[in-house]
């Protein structure tokens, strides 16, 4: 079993639509959250971070964590053509420790 | 703010030659630098961590003679891709780090071809 789980999509919604995106992990040490995105041949961004359960919000995009649930999601609100990418998700045991990532949901924004 | 700058973006060389690839934090000290290496749609995979004066940290099963990362100061670091062949041809992607408890950011990364 994987670290960390991601379903790799392609997942594929109109303009204006919410998108919901999702990842799950199977070790409750897991304590700094983020979510990246990648457009082709580029590096990843990062869109968030976040190290406690609950929301946080940045324009467009929310954040949750349910620590409980070993669970996290990015929702994207009035999807644009522009947000079409690969999100991954992305988590660290300690302050000091590597990236653990997910395999990536590719998302496709269609006008 | 936390920009990387990585150099080049592209690079086609013949099988043999060695490659230095540049990774730069523009507005930001690093103390510590990674280097990754991805395959087509796939996740980034960890090959080395770098701390400003140390040697690097290899991942199990990357050769260290094969990939020599240098990291002279806390804006720079570099892998040099030595004898390269076309089983090295990949997209190489480095990221830098302010602090512990601090997220990665990460360099455009540098399509290697290896001829």
């Amino acid at each position: 079993q994987k670290e960390v789980e991601q379903d790799p999509g392609p997942l594929s919604v109109p303009e204006g639509a919410i998108v919901s995106l999702n990842c799950t992990y199977s070790n409750s040490a897991f304590q700094y959250f983020m979510w990246y995105r990648q457009y082709s041949r580029k590096g990843p961004e990062l869109l968030m971070y976040t190290y406690s359960s609950g929301n946080k919000e940045d324009g467009r995009f929310t954040a949750q964590v349910d620590k409980s649930s070993k669970y996290i999601s990015l929702f994207i609100r009035d999807s644009q053509p522009s947000d079409s990418a690969t999100y991954l998700c992305a988590m660290v045991y300690n302050q000091g420790g590597k990236l653990i990532f997910g395999q990536g949901t590719e998302l496709s924004v269609k006008p | 703010g936390a920009v990387v700058s990585q150099h080049p973006s592209w690079v086609i060389c013949k099988s043999g030659t060695s490659v230095k690839i540049e990774c730069r934090s523009l507005d930001f000290q690093a103390t510590t630098m990674f280097w990754y290496r991805q395959f087509p749609k796939q996740s980034l995979m960890l090959m080395a961590t770098s701390n400003e004066g140390s040697k690097a940290t290899y991942e199990q099963g990357v050769e260290k003679d094969k990939f020599l990362i240098n990291h002279a100061s806390l804006t720079l670091s570099t892998l040099t891709v030595t004898s390269a062949h076309p089983e090295d041809s990949s997209f190489y992607i480095c990221s830098a780090r302010v602090g512990g408890g601090q997220p990665q950011h990460f360099g455009d990364g540098t399509r290697l071809s290896i001829l």
